[in-house]
């Protein structure tokens, strides 16, 4: 167990639907990252919090948003869902802003039908 | 943003035997990590080693920051050590490489 906790491990959706991806970090982690990981794509960084703030985006979709909760946990929402966003989407969390010290969760599995 | 390139894409071993896989990046970095995504999909964080050198039993990295390379060294392999290996680089954001995927056959 990485201490990193995702949940949930698998889902399973239609397109056109909404979903919720929650994290919750590392004891005494503040920061928390979202990456998407695609077959074509490979893995891919979409945002980053830190303290309950947003500290930096990648190429994270206008239908995706993030927050980050004052108990540190953070959820990730995808909405108006296509085929292609099926993909599997990982949770890391370091105990600072810099990207260093990474500990990832286990992931979950979206599919997309 | 920065490129990162890993070789071999593809490496099949037998057990026992040694490899070194390889990372390039295009631009300076705070830090570099490699990490091993074991079949199951979990991503492991192997090594932080923005320069120099580290080991961890069977594994050691080296990291030569001027040149902008990092090898990731795997000795006595074991199938167990079988999956992708990633290595990440940090700019303003963690850019990771496509790869080396490995299979350890008994």
């Amino acid at each position: 167990d990485s201490g990193v906790t995702q949940t949930p491990k698998h889902l399973i959706t239609a397109t056109g639907q909404r979903v919720t991806l929650r994290c919750s970090p590392r004891s005494g982690d503040l920061s928390v990252y979202w990456y998407q990981q695609s077959l074509d794509q490979g893995l891919q960084f979409l945002i980053q919090y830190y303290n309950g703030e947003e500290r930096a985006k990648g190429n994270i979709l206008e239908r995706f948003s993030a927050q980050q909760f004052p108990d540190l946990h953070s959820e990730l929402n995808l909405s108006s869902l296509e085929l292609g966003d099926s993909a599997l989407y990982f949770c890391a969390s370091s105990p600072q802003q810099g990207h260093y010290g990474y500990t990832f969760g286990s992931g979950t599995r979206l599919t997309v039908v | 943003g920065i490129q990162v390139e890993q070789s071999p894409p593809d490496l099949i071993l037998q057990e026992g035997a040694n490899s070194t896989l390889r990372c390039n990046f295009s631009d300076s970095v705070n830090n570099l990590q490699w990490f091993h995504q074991n079949p199951w999909g979990q991503l492991i964080n192997l090594f932080y080693i923005p320069s120099g050198t580290k080991q961890n039993g069977r594994l050691s990295a080296t990291t030569v920051a001027t040149e902008r390379y990092s090898l990731l060294y795997i000795s006595s392999s074991q199938t167990t050590d079988s999956g992708v290996y990633f290595c990440a680089v940090a700019g303003n954001q963690f850019y990771f490489g496509t790869g080396t995927s490995l299979t350890v056959i008994p």
